[in-house]
């Protein structure tokens, strides 16, 4: 499975948008880039899914570049309640494999 | 749907003595898997299931960890006997392989374990 590297922290400030970014170099060829948001307490939820290009849906926005070795998860607008770890993940879809969770990115928003 | 359910949401138990986590995936998914959380090691996968089937057991830190999935709506996950170093938040989650690239897996509240 492909490592991904992320920063570890990141601040931001409601009304911002936020952009964190994911390294992964050794992207396969079936490979997809997934991201998961987890708050205090609470188990990971799916926030989107990539394989090339850009992804959008009513949470966030995925950019993936034309090389995949690395993707930026864009959220707009964050409010308090987007503070949370974000965890960015590559593996093969369907019944081929799972997933590796790395740190994920410590995202504070600020009032 | 109620979601991937968890039991019990809270374990506070000895060393040494058995622990059984439950699991209820959500209806019609076929693969399940085991996670635990800790402040030290993030969130490890321990083993995952497709079709009640062991798949990666890779992540079971120790014999005294065993899983089992005897149909396709229940799960546990046994540690006997437990030691301190096993207190975690240990998570479920299921999902779905019919979506090629799909990877949506749909996590439960978590059970968390306190080994004393």
């Amino acid at each position: 499975l492909a490592k991904t590297t992320q920063p570890i922290s990141m601040d931001s400030y409601e009304g911002q948008e936020v952009n964190i970014t994911c390294s992964h170099n050794n992207i396969a060829t079936n490979d997809y880039i997934t991201w998961y948001q987890q708050f205090p307490s609470q188990g990971p939820r799916f926030i989107i899914q990539g394989y090339k290009t850009k992804v959008t849906n009513e949470v966030a926005s995925l950019f993936i570049p034309a090389d995949r070795k690395s993707s930026t998860l864009s959220l707009p607008r964050v409010s308090l309640s987007d503070t949370a770890v974000y965890y960015c993940l590559v593996g093969p879809g369907g019944s081929q494999g799972n997933l590796i969770f790395g740190k994920g990115t410590k995202l504070s928003v600020k009032p | 749907d109620a979601g991937v359910i968890q039991s019990p949401r809270h374990e506070v138990t000895e060393m040494g003595q058995e622990v059984t986590l439950r699991c209820k995936p959500i209806s019609g998914h076929n693969s399940l898997f085991w996670y635990r959380q800790t402040m030290m090691r993030g969130l490890e996968l321990l083993i995952y299931f497709n079709n009640n089937v062991p798949i990666d057991d890779s992540g079971m830190p120790e014999d005294r960890f065993s899983a089992k999935m005897p149909n396709a709506s229940f799960s546990t996950l046994k540690i006997q006997p437990s030691e301190p170093r096993d207190s975690a938040v240990y998570f479920c989650a299921s999902r779905t392989t019919g979506l090629q690239g799909y990877n949506e897996q749909f996590f439960g509240p978590g059970t968390r374990l306190t080994v004393l």
